[in-house]
């Protein structure tokens, strides 16, 4: 079964760790994105990466960090430097960033609480 | 700056007909995407209108005006299982997504 998996579902941190959230996809998709989403607000992107080795800041990518060694894996760091980390974090992979039609395929999202 | 407008809570009846709208201004248009989200779980893609005109699958039709900026998601037949927020997305001129914050619909027996 193809799909996007994101563990672990919820996730508890004190304030000043990092953290780092996991994101698989075997849908041998180029394109992976992360988003954060809280409530009352439209789906912000956090990075996002077009192919191996390479990836591009979103509209918010302060006090996070991404890698892309893998194809399949798109993990996302959220460092202390993040203000606000409490947040429901959302991973989605389409088949090419530069092909519009080309629908995002969510991961069931990871719900990040600091305290 | 790039806006997308959605109303934030509609209530329905079950068995009735439902249109949430969406308006956008963004700097150029690429389509434009339906997602429905149940709470706590990941959106799932509805439709994707880049054409004027009106997309119909099942129970579900997504209608895009350009020239206004528009477009409209219809739901007939409304189910319970309906109860979700509804995310409307526009694709800029650099391929780029830009997300509403949403309807929520709440369907009543």
């Amino acid at each position: 079964d193809g799909g996007i998996t994101q563990s672990p579902k919820y996730l508890f941190r004190k304030e000043g760790q990092n953290v780092t959230l996991s994101c698989e996809q075997n849908l041998n998709h180029d394109a992976m994105y992360w988003y954060r989403q809280d409530p009352g607000q439209g789906l912000r992107l956090i990075y996002y990466s077009q192919i191996v080795n390479d990836f591009q800041k979103g509209d918010i990518a302060e006090g996070y960090s991404v890698s892309r060694e893998k194809k399949e894996s798109f993990p996302l760091t959220v460092t202390s430097a993040q203000k606000n980390p409490t947040a429901f974090y959302l991973c989605a992979s389409s088949m090419d960033t530069g092909t519009p039609s080309y629908e995002q395929y969510f991961g069931p999202g990871t719900r990040l609480t600091v305290t | 700056g790039q806006n997308i407008d959605q109303p934030t809570e509609m209530t329905a009846t079950e068995g009735a007909i439902v249109q949430i709208n969406c308006t956008y201004q963004t700097s150029g248009f690429n389509g434009l995407f339906w997602y429905q989200q149940h709470a706590g779980e990941a959106p799932t893609f509805l439709s994707y209108n880049v054409l004027d005109g009106l997309e119909e699958k099942g129970r579900f039709s997504s209608f895009l005006s350009r020239s206004k900026g528009y477009s409209y998601l219809l739901l007939k037949e409304l189910q319970m299982k309906d109860s979700a927020s509804y995310l409307c997305a526009v694709i800029d001129s650099n391929y780029q997504l830009i997300w509403g914050a949403g309807t929520k619909l709440i369907i009543k027996p």
